[in-house]
């Protein structure tokens, strides 16, 4: 079946790096997702990366995908206190997106 | 472009009472979803529409909750009678068309149950 898991917490300092993980187990999945929910808001899509790529790049977010290990990462440079929210991925199982369970980002100044 | 909308924001009833909750998609968007996102968990799709039709609705409990999407716009998803259990964020997406591609979601409507 279809199950994204990822670690529920994560604090940083502001300016470090942030990098927030994932694995999920649909190997068919055509698109992996990154989406960011700030306290009382819907999902806000960050960026997104096509199954046959291994790596993209968008401002301050990378994403790395590694097919064989069914894992997704999602990197923040120079983290700010606006980051601070739930970044949650998601795989495109058959014809639906499943949710992992969300990474709470905590930045302090 | 003037995205998902829903409503209401919030909601407070007790248990066994009826809701129902409003989503208008983006225009011209086909394909419409609704999923609850309980508190710590990540969303869960209820029910997807491609135009007025079901396309998805495994995971719907149908004793319960039902939604339709007349014309193919907007859409209603009701609960009729509520349990505790149904306390979560309810959220509307939409996509422009075939499954799969990047959905755009509304601020979502909070049901809390009493």
């Amino acid at each position: 079946g279809e199950d994204v898991e990822q670690s529920l917490f994560l604090s940083v300092r502001e300016g470090d790096s942030s990098v927030i993980n994932c694995t999920y187990t649909d190997s068919s999945s055509t698109y992996l997702y990154w989406y960011k929910q700030e306290p009382g808001a819907g999902l806000q899509l960050l960026t997104y990366i096509f199954s046959n790529m291994d790596m993209k790049q968008d401002q301050r977010l990378t994403v790395l995908l590694n097919k064989k290990d069914k894992h997704l990462s999602l990197r923040i440079a120079d983290t700010q206190t606006g980051d601070s929210a739930i970044y949650f991925c998601a795989e495109t199982g058959f014809q639906k997106l499943v949710f992992g369970t969300g990474t709470r980002l905590l930045v302090s100044p | 472009e003037a995205g998902v909308a829903q409503s209401p924001r919030y909601k407070i009833i007790e248990k066994r009472q009826s809701v129902a909750f409003w989503c208008n998609p983006i225009s011209g968007h086909a394909t419409l979803y609704w999923y609850q996102q309980i508190l710590g968990q990540g969303p869960k799709l209820l029910i997807q529409f491609q135009n007025n039709g079901v396309v998805d609705d495994s995971q719907l409990p149908k004793d319960r909750f039902s939604a339709e999407r007349l014309k193919g716009v907007d859409s209603t998803l009701k609960i009729q009678p509520a349990k505790l259990e149904d306390s979560a964020v309810y959220l509307c997406a939409s996509s422009p068309g075939e499954a799969r591609e990047t959905q755009y979601f509304g601020p979502g409507t909070r049901l809390l149950v009493l």
